[in-house]
């Protein structure tokens, strides 16, 4: 199984505080997507990445959102005032083959509690 | 609004036997399925796929059946094994957006 990795595994924040989630794709992958999954509920998609532009987001991807790329292999999710509707898991997933019709893998994803 | 939809939460199967997951989609441009196993606390694992262009996609104990005609498709496990166990989810995707859009989940119970 390709690995992509998460950072941190669990973060817990007050409402209406930032916090940066990190992903780690498959190697020297452009593509990236992010989405999560709220307790009991389906993962939604959020925002697709790709060679350091947005290709396209979710309506719950509002202005509250962001992702960058701030170096070459790692990617990161900002949500700059968290709200309590904001806890859920958020999983990062990269294509295996590095094109974006290529399967994709997930990571272990990052459980953000907003208190 | 469900594209994918997976209207059984859960299921029970006896080790050894087959365990049959159904999904159904709505949106005519999907063109690409996916299931994907997860355990709590981690992330989906991709299992198997499916074109549209095909019907049948098998992968060791593991086979996906695709009728297009009817919007559904359906993964096979046989045997079924108490390590199966798991939330399964079926995703679409399709054109030349990428995106998945996943089903609600099925929650398989092998009971040894």
């Amino acid at each position: 199984e390709p690995e992509v990795t998460q950072t941190p595994s669990h973060q817990v924040t007050q409402m209406g505080q930032e916090v940066i989630l990190r992903c780690v794709p498959i190697s020297n992958h452009l593509y990236f997507y992010w989405y999560r999954q709220i307790l009991g509920q389906k993962v939604e998609f959020l925002v697709s990445f790709y060679n350091n532009e947005i290709s396209e987001k979710s309506e719950i991807f509002d202005d509250q959102f962001s992702v960058e790329r701030p170096d070459g292999s790692n990617f990161t999710l900002k949500i700059r005032s968290t709200k309590l509707e904001d806890s859920a898991m958020y999983f990062c997933a990269s294509p295996l083959g590095g094109a974006s019709e290529d399967t994709q893998y997930f990571g272990p994803g990052t459980r953000l509690t907003v208190l | 609004d469900q594209q994918v939809k997976q209207n059984s939460p859960s299921l029970s199967v006896q080790e050894g036997r087959i365990s049959i997951l159904n999904c159904d989609y709505t949106n005519s441009m999907f063109d690409y399925f996916l299931w994907y196993k997860k355990y709590p606390a981690e992330g989906p694992t991709f299992l198997i796929s499916i074109s549209s262009i095909k019907d049948k996609n098998e992968d060791g104990r593991f086979t996906v059946f695709l009728n297009k005609s009817a919007k559904h498709l359906s993964l096979h496990i046989v045997p079924s094994q108490p390590g199966d166990s798991a939330v399964y989810f079926c995703a679409a995707r399709g054109g030349s957006n990428y995106k998945l859009t996943f089903g609600k989940g099925t929650l398989l119970t092998v009971n040894p």
